[in-house]
């Protein structure tokens, strides 16, 4: 089945740790891609976007996502990660209209950061 | 697993008719749901908490008398749209989370794409 997956289920790092999270996608064609954070008692966040254009997408809180066609990835990465980066990190898929699903979410990795 | 499932999968309906999407945890109890929204080329918005036994909490520029969320039971959450328009023509989904769990992933329904002709 087409599918969004994520390689960890719970991270734990020590602050300025660097941090790569995995994400891989089974679908063919044109894709969006998003990584979302939950942080605890809130609701979901945008942390980037990839639609098209320049792979190395930067985005809010030091985070930054490659997305590589080859491999159907789309990791996300931080160089030095904080204790306020504790939350659940979703990656996602808005896949091609041919599959007929809209909005598809991996299930989520926990990331604690110890201090 | 826990799922959660969302109803209908894709609706059409005409410009001023209302519209209920359901929202239901299958195997779990969940206090507290999250309604989204997606148009086209951008990415999920949050548009309001649904707490069970209360009033939701709409997210700015979210009309409340636009957007009804009822969640009367720890199971089921339901978003209507009402006098729908053609610019409500977006992607709806909902996410919920088991209660007493904090540790418990949260879980996501499969959305909902209503077109308003």
């Amino acid at each position: 089945a087409q599918s969004v997956s994520q390689h960890n289920h719970h991270v734990i790092l020590s602050e300025a740790a660097s941090l790569e999270l995995g994400c891989n996608y089974s679908y063919g064609g044109t894709v969006n891609l998003f990584w979302y954070v939950q942080y605890p008692g809130q609701h979901l966040q945008l942390l980037l976007k990839y639609f098209s254009g320049d792979p190395l997408v930067k985005g809010i809180k030091g985070f930054e996502a490659e997305f590589i066609k080859s491999k159907f990835s789309f990791n996300l990465r931080k160089p030095s990660v904080q204790w306020s980066d504790t939350a659940e990190y979703f990656c996602a898929v808005n896949p091609p209209d041919n599959y007929g699903q809209n909005f598809v979410f991996g299930p989520g990795t926990r990331l604690s950061v110890l201090p | 697993g826990a799922v959660v499932s969302q109803h209908p999968s894709r609706v059409i309906c005409k410009s001023g008719t209302s519209v209920k999407i359901e929202c239901r945890s299958l195997d779990f109890q969940a206090t507290t749901m999250f309604w989204y929204r997606q148009f086209p080329k951008q990415s999920l918005m949050l548009m309001a908490t649904s707490n069970e036994g209360s009033k939701a909490t709409y997210e700015q520029g979210v009309e409340k008398d636009k957007f009804l969320i009822n969640h009367a039971s720890l199971t089921l959450s339901t978003l209507t749209v009402t006098s729908a328009h053609p610019e409500d023509s977006s992607f709806y989904i909902c996410s919920a989370r088991e209660e007493g769990f904090n540790n418990s992933p949260l879980h996501f329904g499969n959305g909902t794409r209503l077109t308003v002709t």
